[in-house]
């Protein structure tokens, strides 16, 4: 059974802060995925990595960078956090392959920033 | 990229009625479809997918139409029930970057009345 575990379910943060997400799968899965998800605009893909080290921009990057140290852990950075970033924040992993494969999904982190 | 447009954006049945939830994308070079439902507080969970060189897949009372040509495909539940309230996000995925990686719709709110 897949996991995928995302480290903390509410956060609260100050405008200006930096925030690290932390996420966390078991399944050996070379793609993984931060997605923000806000009612009426669906879920929209902020940075993926198909491979450690490897990082590609999304469609709404700005303001947001990335880490892929090892296989297993993906972490999404607010480098300065604002108001304008609060949200719910999903991260994925899936399969590389010839054929794609589902994308498997965190708990999801909601963030505010006060 | 990749576009996917996903209407409508909310839907309201009764127990025991259809619903038909329809997308559209524009990168003819995507090639495989999921489907995923969004309970209430939940993460995301794919119930059905579909590939490109398929034209139509059920799962019990759920099923997936694709038309390649015309560049949309639809979900279709039959007997509603109210579990099946959720949001519904439909998916294109197609290579980008090193990978393959979804794009998601907005959602469709799906009300079911007992």
């Amino acid at each position: 059974d897949v996991k995928v575990t995302q480290s903390s379910r509410y956060l609260v943060k100050r405008t200006g802060e930096k925030v690290f997400l932390e996420c966390v799968q078991d399944m050996d899965h070379e793609n993984m995925f931060w997605y923000r998800q806000d009612p009426g605009l669906g879920l929209r893909l902020i940075y993926f990595s198909y491979d450690v080290k490897m990082k590609e921009k999304g469609d709404i990057p700005e303001g947001y960078s990335v880490s892929r140290e090892k296989k297993e852990r993906f972490s999404l950075i607010l480098e300065s956090a604002s108001t304008n970033q609060t949200s719910m924040y999903l991260c994925a992993s899936s399969l590389v392959g010839v054929l794609n494969t589902e994308a498997f999904f965190g708990q999801g982190t909601r963030l505010t920033v006060v | 990229g990749e576009n996917v447009e996903q209407h409508p954006s909310t839907l309201s049945v009764q127990e025991g009625d259809s619903a038909v939830i329809k997308c559209t994308y524009s990168d003819s070079a995507s090639n495989y479809f999921p489907w995923y439902k969004q309970e209430l507080g939940k993460r995301p969970q794919l119930i059905i997918d579909i590939r490109s060189n398929v034209g139509e897949k059920k799962d019990q009372r759920i099923a997936v139409t694709l038309n390649k040509t015309a560049k949309h495909f639809s979900l279709h539940i039959t007997e509603t029930q109210p579990e099946d309230s959720a949001v519904y996000f439909c998916a294109a995925s197609g290579a980008r970057g090193g990978s393959y990686i979804p794009t998601f719709g907005r959602g469709t709110s799906l009300i079911v009345h007992p």
